[in-house]
């Protein structure tokens, strides 16, 4: 497709379970984002990878979080040990570069952990 | 604390009128962007503005960079109900989004 496809577009999940969000970015772009985004906020950083390095992940809240982008193009974002407080919609974008780039989102993939 | 503050985080008005919102920061960024995001959906870009001062248009909406390069606003003419969603500002170097401004503009 032409844009960002994140799948699955919804997840419920129970607490302390393992639960894994795919981002397949738009082709070509070598920068990919992940935010989360709880109801009413706008979205949180999370993590930045150039090709297949995290270049910044300042934003990830705790080392149940992980994210993985082995060949520099689908991402993974991997969450251990579920808490309902992980329950939010994460995001992810890409862009062509880094800097002044235009961010394109994906729908987002909507976690519930019960 | 938010690196960003967007002022109003609410905002309804009825069709034909204008408004404007702001994003406030302590900080210098050397680009801002604005946002828009629909329900279920992502955000999507408007415009970034890169120079201090500048004033950008885009149909009835205008942008503007402040001078010390920590603050934009963006003024809606003669808004309609399309205009409808959640407005996000986003510091570029920081990749730090506001809390957003939620609009409302009832026909």
């Amino acid at each position: 497709g032409a844009g960002v496809s994140q799948t699955p577009s919804n997840k419920v999940t129970e607490k302390g379970k393992y639960v894994e969000l795919r981002c397949d970015p738009i082709s070509g772009h070598t920068a990919l984002y992940w935010y989360r985004q709880s109801l009413g906020q706008g979205p949180e950083f999370l993590i930045y990878f150039q090709g297949t390095g995290a270049a910044d992940d300042s934003g990830l809240p705790n080392d149940r979080f992980f994210a993985v982008r082995p060949e520099g193009s689908v991402s993974t974002l991997k969450i251990q040990r579920t808490e309902r407080g992980d329950s939010a919609v994460y995001l992810c974008a890409s862009s062509t570069d880094r800097a002044f780039g235009e961010l394109f989102f994906g729908e987002g993939s909507r976690l519930t952990v019960l | 604390t938010q690196l960003l503050e967007q002022s109003p985080q609410f905002l309804s008005i009825q069709e034909g009128e204008n408004l404007t919102v702001y994003c406030n920061s302590s900080s210098v960024f050397s680009s801002l962007q604005w946002y828009r995001q629909e329900p279920g959906e992502g955000p999507v870009l408007l415009v970034t503005v890169v120079t201090g001062g500048e004033v950008k248009k885009l149909k009835r909406l205008t942008f503007q960079f402040g001078d010390a390069r920590k603050d934009s606003s963006l003024h809606i003419t003669a808004a309609q109900p399309g205009d409808t969603g959640l407005y996000l500002c986003m510091g570029a170097q920081k990749l730090v989004f506001g809390q957003g401004t939620r609009l409302t503009i009832n026909p």
